[in-house]
């Protein structure tokens, strides 16, 4: 099995730019969590979604920020616009079920935004 | 909500030589507590993880014990070796096991 796949690895844009993050999580698997992870605030959940369907974007921080999973196989995490502050390695995982079970995390987007 | 306390935030040992991370949680229904581990430049990968109904898991140099009267757990590793160096996450789930929130980290040094 290939794993959490991640795209792009690294990702480097200005302030204001669209940025979209894409995720393709292990096949069978039918949970799929977004994190963030930054060195002051260290791994957060930003959204997770169950059978393809958002159930908590509570840890989403403002607008600014969209995910979508319109199939099992597939997901993004965009950010529009873009700020300096946005700026961390994003990881995307997924599993067989919600938050008691094994997540498999994939290598993350490092995002820097000048 | 569930709040997860995690020390020491680094820890060095001498290579051969145990370390012990600690945890406490906040939401005392949590039945579920894992421990992953992160090397530098990928993602968290899960190394052990207990349920409430346990005490104590070992799994060759590792292993994890739970006090839920206490509401704190620990990962235990014996005879550590350069490989073990690396930041290791606890985390606990809130909502009745609906997502984990994750322990700010320790990053483990092992010293030759």
């Amino acid at each position: 099995d290939a794993g959490v796949i991640q795209s792009p690895r690294h990702e480097v844009t200005e302030m204001g730019q669209e940025v979209t993050l894409r995720c393709k999580p292990i096949s069978g698997h039918n949970s799929l969590f977004w994190y963030r992870q930054t060195m002051m605030r260290g791994l957060e959940l930003l959204i997770y979604f169950n059978n393809n369907v958002p159930i908590d974007d509570s840890g989403m921080p403002e607008d600014r920020f969209s995910a979508k999973m319109p199939n099992a196989s597939f997901s993004t995490l965009k950010i529009q616009p873009s700020e300096p502050r946005d700026s961390a390695v994003y990881f995307c995982a997924s599993s067989w079920g919600t938050g008691a079970y094994e997540q498999y995390f994939g290598p993350g987007t490092r995002l820097t935004v000048t | 909500g569930e709040n997860v306390e995690q020390h020491p935030s680094t820890l060095s040992v001498q290579e051969g030589d145990s370390a012990v991370i600690k945890c406490t949680y906040s939401d005392s229904a949590s039945n579920y507590f894992p421990w992953y581990k992160q090397e530098l430049g990928k993602g968290p990968q899960l190394i052990i993880d207990i349920r409430s109904n346990v005490g104590e898991k070992k799994d060759q140099r590792i292993a994890v014990t739970l006090n839920k009267t206490a509401k704190h757990f620990s990962l235990h590793i014996t005879e550590t070796q350069p490989e073990d160096s690396a930041v290791y996450f606890c985390a606990a789930p809130m909502n009745r096991d609906d997502k984990i929130i994750f322990g700010k980290g320790t990053r483990l040094h092992i010293l030759p």
